[in-house]
């Protein structure tokens, strides 16, 4: 079994729809929580970090995890054709350096 | 210009041969990682380096090796290529500011390497 889960999608919604995005892990031993926004033939980049449990917001997206249930989601309002693009997740422990786990990613298009 | 770049960016190969894709970065960062991307398995990480002279596996090291020439060159050897090495690689770079308790990696743009 993975240690994280997430839904490949692809998922397709209308532009200015809020979209949710998830992933579940089982490891209970992560504490930092990551989402990275890929775009067609680039590399991931980082898009909300959060430390623990709670919520963060940046513009238009939002990061929540829940610990108890082992389940984190990023929230975008207002979605934009530019939000086009696969979100991956990822999580690390305390204790791993810099070594992340990944989601596979969902595909998300946001259609004018 | 970019501050991590990866070369080649496309490559196809045959089975046997080896293959070195090389990774610099402009960032001035330590720490450099590779990681590969296939379709349902998402990004797993191959090798990573905390300085010149720190090397460490990753979670898929077997078949491939790796050079840390300088801060600022990471290179990722495939030996004797398989079919099931194609897949696409991205290098990352990060550091670790004094006071923060994580770091942010950034990525390159990805070498897509297809092994005939």
């Amino acid at each position: 079994q993975k240690e994280v889960e997430q839904d490949p999608g692809p998922l397709s919604v209308p532009e200015g729809a809020i979209v949710s995005l998830n992933c579940t892990y089982s490891n209970s031993a992560f504490q930092y929580f990551m989402w990275y926004r890929q775009y067609s033939r680039k590399g991931p980049e980082l898009l909300m970090y959060t430390y623990s449990s709670g919520n963060k917001e940046d513009g238009r997206f939002t990061a929540q995890v829940d610990k108890s249930s082992k389940y984190i989601s990023l929230f975008i309002r207002d979605s934009q054709p530019s939000d086009s693009a696969t979100y991956l997740c990822a999580m690390k422990r305390e204790t791993s350096g810099s070594r992340l786990t990944f989601g596979e990613g969902t595909q998300l298009t946001v259609n004018p | 210009d970019a501050d991590v770049t990866q070369t080649p960016r496309n490559r196809i190969t045959k089975t046997g041969k080896r293959i070195m894709l090389e990774c610099s970065q402009t960032k001035g960062h330590d720490r450099m990682y590779w990681y590969r991307q296939d379709p349902g398995l998402g990004l797993r990480l191959i090798y990573y380096s905390f300085d010149v002279k720190d090397i460490n596996k990753g979670e898929i090291s077997d078949g491939y090796s790796v050079s840390r020439q300088a801060q600022a060159k990471f290179s990722l050897s495939l030996e004797s290529a398989i079919p099931n090495q194609t897949a696409l690689y991205f290098c990352a770079t990060s550091d670790l500011p004094a006071g923060l308790s994580t770091d942010t990696q950034y990525f390159g743009p990805g070498t897509r390497l297809t092994v005939l």
